[in-house]
């Protein structure tokens, strides 16, 4: 069982690239999510999603878009690079936030803008 | 602001020598606080839910308790292998709250354990 599945592992942009971080899940989850990790600060939420077709803003949203399409999937999409974005990505997916159920994280995604 | 605050934000033990991870939360009406442990390059793993104070949790070596205002992790003869980042969170409403809650995570303390 694959899990929560990242790529790229490593990415290095130049400002103003554009680039998508791929998100896929194999636990049927309903609910996944974008969080950054910047070094010393705790995990902030990008944006998460309650199902197919639905999307919503977290706590850091700018400069970043999503989509749903599947179950499965998640992909994050970073517009017009900056060095702000750099940071490590991490997708997580649950069954259901209501029932306080634990999020199930990817390994990450490590990216610089220079 | 700040609704989860860890302290410290690293500790050095030695190979046996106990201590705790502190873990202070602002959020009102807890529905649940989270443990999880980091390894160097990899996304965090679920360790704990506590739901309320007085509650405790094991897990090996490792125990979790909550109090009104506060959790502690505790880590009794703690191994090299126990050395990680150990974050702390809190569920908190979604800006839309319809879609349910987030989990609002502090800093970590980042657990070093040398033989």
């Amino acid at each position: 069982n694959a899990g929560v599945t990242q790529t790229p592992k490593f990415r290095i942009l130049k400002i103003g690239q554009s680039m998508t971080l791929q998100c896929t899940q194999d636990m049927n989850h309903n609910y996944m999510y974008w969080y950054r990790q910047d070094p010393g600060m705790g995990l902030k939420l990008i944006y998460y999603s309650v199902g197919a077709g639905i999307t919503d803003k977290g706590e850091v949203p700018n400069g970043y878009n999503v989509s749903r399409s599947t179950t499965e999937d998640f992909p994050l999409r970073l517009e017009l690079a900056a060095p702000s974005q750099t940071s490590v990505y991490f997708c997580a997916s649950s069954y259901s936030p209501f029932t306080n159920e634990k999020l199930f994280f990817g390994s990450g995604t490590q990216l610089s803008v220079l | 602001e700040d609704q989860v605050t860890q302290s410290p934000e690293a500790l050095r033990l030695q190979e046996g020598e106990s201590s705790s991870l502190n873990c202070s939360y602002t959020v009102s009406g807890l529905r649940g606080l989270f443990w999880y442990r980091q390894d160097p390059g990899k996304g965090p793993e679920f360790l704990f839910t506590l739901y309320s104070a007085g509650e405790e949790k094991e897990k090996e070596r490792l125990k979790a308790t909550l109090t009104k205002k506060e959790s502690f992790l505790h880590i009794t003869a703690p191994k090299p292998e126990d050395s990680a980042t150990y974050l702390c969170a809190v569920q908190a409403p979604y800006l839309n709250s319809n879609s349910g809650y987030a989990l609002n995570f502090g800093k970590g303390t980042s657990l070093l354990v040398t033989p």
